[in-house]
């Protein structure tokens, strides 16, 4: 089945404790990308990934890190979380581009950071 | 930055009402996408507009891109319980952009 695989789903923790969020898609996807989820704010990108090795910043980018190492994985890593990243993310891929392919989300993480 | 404003944010309607979701920015986008979210679950696509004026249909619901490129809506004809969820639009600008409105969550009682 094609999916995109977030762990974990829900995780409490404490500020400046570092984490990192797994991501995994087997659909052979060239773009991977985070959002995050805050009401009233819509999904606000975080950063992507156009193919391996090539990342770059979305629109709230600050306090995060991403890598490319491979192809289906595109973890999310918060080196000192703070109470203000508590949020619902979401992994994405999508296979060229964003012009007209659909973005085939995760079922998401919900992070709260105490 | 880009927006793109969706409208109303919040709707509650009976089963059997008709109701109309409003995507809107001042930017031209190359194409429109509107996804569904439910709880629990990540955002699913419902369809795709790339052409201004286009319309699409997808059973009760009708997706329809504004000429300029601008702006979108969403219809759904009879709503029912099972349309209950998160409304997303979200526009293309360039080859790996892609802006996400504010959603709009409906609420449909039987």
């Amino acid at each position: 089945e094609a999916q995109v695989t977030q762990n974990p789903r829900y995780l409490i923790t404490v500020t400046g404790k570092k984490l990192t969020v797994t991501c995994s898609q087997n659909m052979n996807h060239e773009y991977m990308s985070w959002y995050r989820q805050d009401p009233g704010l819509g999904l606000r990108q975080i950063y992507y990934s156009m193919n391996v090795e090539v990342t770059d910043k979305g629109d709230v980018p600050e306090g995060y890190k991403v890598s490319r190492k491979e192809k289906r994985n595109f973890p999310l890593i918060l080196e000192s979380p703070s109470p203000n990243q508590t949020s619902l993310y979401f992994c994405a891929s999508s296979s060229k581009g964003y012009s007209n392919q659909p973005q085939h989300f995760g079922d998401g993480t919900r992070l709260s950071i105490l | 930055t880009q927006l793109l404003e969706q409208s109303p944010q919040f709707l509650s309607i009976q089963e059997g009402e008709n109701l109309t979701v409003y995507c809107n920015s001042s930017s031209v986008f190359s194409s429109l996408q509107w996804y569904r979210q439910e709880p629990g679950e990540g955002p699913v696509l419902l369809v795709t507009v790339v052409t201004g004026g286009e319309v699409k249909k997808l059973k009760r619901l009708t997706f329809q891109f504004g000429d300029a490129r601008k702006d979108s809506s969403l219809h759904i004809t009879a709503a029912q319980p099972g349309d209950t969820g998160l409304y997303l639009c979200a526009g293309a600008y360039n080859t790996d952009k892609l802006i996400f409105g504010t959603g709009t969550r409906l609420q449909v009682f039987p």
